[in-house]
């Protein structure tokens, strides 16, 4: 159980272009998911988090302008890359978490080039 | 502030046993996770330590000292597809997740 897919797992876009990924929770509600970006040999960086029916809560330094995340569903929620610019190209993951659970699931990431 | 330490990197050889220490200061403390991340993939659960003590799981297994705001992951019978970052990372008092920056492990033959 608890699986967390996202969509697409690769994506090459030309700059100025938007990009949207999905990150689903499969078999279980999650009232909470994160976003996360991950450049090459760095940590997990959280960019924000979404509460099902809430606006997300973005990190600081995180242009929620140009990241929107929409979580309109306990099993739904959606990163927009707007106006995507070459140094926006990098790993970015999905988790979700269940109300009545602390773990995060992760989803298997989506790569994103900016070309 | 809120802060993780882990070693950056670390060798071991297939077959030997290796230990990655991870201190921790954060606000609260609701536990702490140890995840796996392969090159290119996202970070995969090992395990979740919340009381004080050794959890045993398989190769793995993964210690807390909440008093000296310290955990080690301890991997055994160390086998080449273990080489992948380690991850720590503890739920502070409002339930979020703070990351170390990772120790990448490599294994060698």
């Amino acid at each position: 159980g608890a699986v967390v897919s996202q969509h697409p797992s690769r994506v090459i876009c030309k700059s100025g272009t938007s990009v949207k990924i999905e990150c689903r929770s499969l078999d279980f509600q999650a009232t909470t998911m994160f976003w996360y970006r991950q450049f090459p040999k760095q940590s997990l960086m959280l960019m924000a988090t979404s509460n099902e029916g809430s606006k997300a809560t973005y990190e600081q330094g995180v242009e929620k302008d140009k990241f929107l995340i929409n979580h309109a569903s306990l099993t739904l929620s959606t990163l927009t890359v707007t106006s995507a610019h070459p140094e926006d190209s990098s790993f970015y993951i999905c988790s979700a978490r269940e109300d009545s659970d602390y773990e995060q699931y992760f989803g298997p990431g989506t790569r994103l080039t900016v070309t | 502030g809120q802060n993780i330490d882990q070693p950056t990197e670390m060798t071991a050889t297939e077959g030997a046993i290796v230990q990655i220490n991870c201190t921790y200061q954060t606000s609260g403390f609701n536990g702490l996770f140890w995840y796996q991340q392969h090159a290119g993939e996202a970070p995969t659960f090992l395990s979740y330590n919340v009381l004080d003590g050794l959890e045993e799981k398989g190769r793995f297994s993964s210690f807390l000292s909440r008093s000296k705001g310290y955990s080690y992951l301890l991997l055994k019978e160390l086998q080449m597809k273990d080489s992948a970052s380690y991850l720590c990372a503890v739920l502070d008092s409002n339930y979020q997740l703070i990351w170390g920056a990772g120790t990448k492990l490599i294994i060698k033959p």
